[in-house]
């Protein structure tokens, strides 16, 4: 079976803190993939990163980093120097293909509140 | 280019009512998928279609169903509603549904609806 666990439910920082969102995967797949969506009060979830199980390099994007670790089964979202506007819920989810075809698996969520 | 459109933006229904929803993807992209996300939770998976085919469907009752257009529009269409399918229904587009990051999902600003 497929799971994604966001432990951090709710998180609040002040601005230009940094901050790091936790996601703990589950599935017996050899490949998978895993993403990261942000989604604001608006509702739209917006794509931010796409990773596939072989590729375990980490990437940067601006203040937004990840780190994919599949010894732990992680991938860890990092945004450096928050801002107001990266307030938000953030999902973490998977697709695992032969297991679940390519269905996303959501997890609950972290919401993000940064602080002024 | 335009994203991913959804119609309508709210509803309000009435238990026993049946509700259609309406999703226009990407422009070129083939593969719709639908998503259910209950306040304060992930999305959960409804269902896919790619070519006017459906691939894969989520642990969901009969009372719900969908289906694509030549145009690669869709629908998803609920019957009976309960209280408990209120909720933000979700559409994403994606160029396929693997390879690569062809199947990189993109979603739109949902369709909220409440069942009174």
């Amino acid at each position: 079976a497929q799971k994604v666990t966001q432990a951090q439910t709710e998180i609040s920082v002040v601005e230009k803190e940094d901050v790091t969102l936790d996601c703990v995967y589950e599935t017996r797949d050899t490949t998978y993939y895993l993403f990261w969506y942000k989604q604001p009060p608006s509702g739209e979830l917006v794509f931010l990163i796409r990773r596939n199980s072989f590729d375990e390099q980490n990437e940067i994007s601006g203040r937004y980093s990840w780190n994919f670790q599949k010894s732990t089964s992680s991938f860890n979202f990092t945004i450096t120097a928050s801002q107001v506007v990266d307030s938000a819920v953030y999902f973490c989810a998977l697709r695992s293909e032969e297991t679940s075809g390519s269905r996303l698996t959501f997890g609950e969520g972290t919401q993000l509140t940064v602080n002024p | 280019d335009a994203g991913v459109t959804q119609s309508p933006t709210h509803l309000i229904k009435t238990r026993g009512q049946q509700v259609t929803l309406r999703c226009s993807p990407i422009s070129g992209h083939k593969s719709v998928s639908w998503y259910q996300q209950v306040l304060g939770q992930g999305p959960q998976f409804i269902f896919q279609y790619y070519e006017k085919e459906e691939r894969g469907r989520g642990n969901f009752p009969d009372r719900f169903s969908a289906r694509q257009f030549p145009n690669y529009s869709s629908e998803l269409n609920v019957n009976a509603l309960l209280l408990g399918d209120s909720a933000l229904y979700l559409c994403a587009s994606s160029i396929r549904t693997s390879g690569s990051s062809s199947d990189t999902q993109y979603f739109g600003p949902g369709t909220r609806l409440t069942v009174l």
